[in-house]
């Protein structure tokens, strides 16, 4: 299976909106509620931000938002902060033979 | 509050072998499946393999088929991924990672700092 497809960079200004697009196929985005987006910040681990698709761990901001139509999943960040730039990558589970896909990454850029 | 501590990372030329480990705390090991995820040097995150609670079922990337085993010590709370026929691709920081689903599989939610595997002549 190949990976999700995410845009390779996005950026905002602080205080605006951004959406970030995870797409994939019936076999793994479209076919289950199991999509998890994390967030990385040079040189350290990801971290996560949304899973089940728009749920929030604990401790997450409520300006991070999480989206599925279909094939293609959304992470939305609202009210852009500096703080906000890093990688974000998305994750989907995709059945018993290949389990777990990731996207191949965007680097929000704040401007 | 869960911890993951990966070990055994460090250069090693094509062929060879290498077997990394991860120590984890702060949950019950045992319930949850555990993955292994790398990120080669300024590219994104790949997953490796992953390893079902109690060690029933494995899952294979394509590219690690054959070559990677994953298991895993519910009695010591650690995760092992023995790594063969090393080739220069395989290069990348090694990440042991938590699933979510507790008796089940989903992505992870949980990683550790990670540990570095450079694979070099």
């Amino acid at each position: 299976q190949s990976a999700l497809t995410q845009p390779a960079s996005v950026s905002g200004s602080p205080g605006q909106s951004i959406t970030i697009s995870c797409t994939g196929t019936s076999s793994d985005v479209g076919g289950y509620n199991l999509v998890s987006w994390y967030r990385q910040h040079p040189g350290k681990a990801p971290k996560v931000i949304i899973y089940e698709v728009n749920k929030r761990p604990s401790g997450i901001s409520n300006r991070f938002s999480g989206s599925k139509s279909g094939n293609t999943a959304s992470l939305t960040i609202s009210g852009l902060q500096a703080e906000d730039e890093a990688d974000y990558y998305c994750c989907s589970y995709a059945g018993i033979i290949t389990p777990v896909l990731f996207g191949g990454g965007t680097k929000l850029t704040v401007l | 509050q869960v911890q993951l501590v990966e070990s055994g990372g460090g250069v090693v030329q094509p062929g060879r072998s290498l077997r990394l480990s991860c120590a984890a705390s702060g949950f019950n090991f045992s319930n949850y499946a555990m993955h292994w995820v790398r990120q080669a040097p300024g590219k994104g995150l790949e997953w490796v393999t992953l390893i079902s609670f109690h060690g029933s079922h494995e899952y294979y990337a394509d590219s690690v088929k054959g070559r990677f085993t994953i298991s895993r010590d519910d009695s010591k709370n650690t995760l092992y991924l023995q790594m063969n026929s090393l080739r220069t691709e395989d290069t990348a920081l090694y990440y042991c990672a938590k699933d979510f689903a507790i008796f089940g599989v989903a992505p992870p939610d949980s990683w550790g700092q990670g540990t570095l595997v450079t694979v070099s002549s």
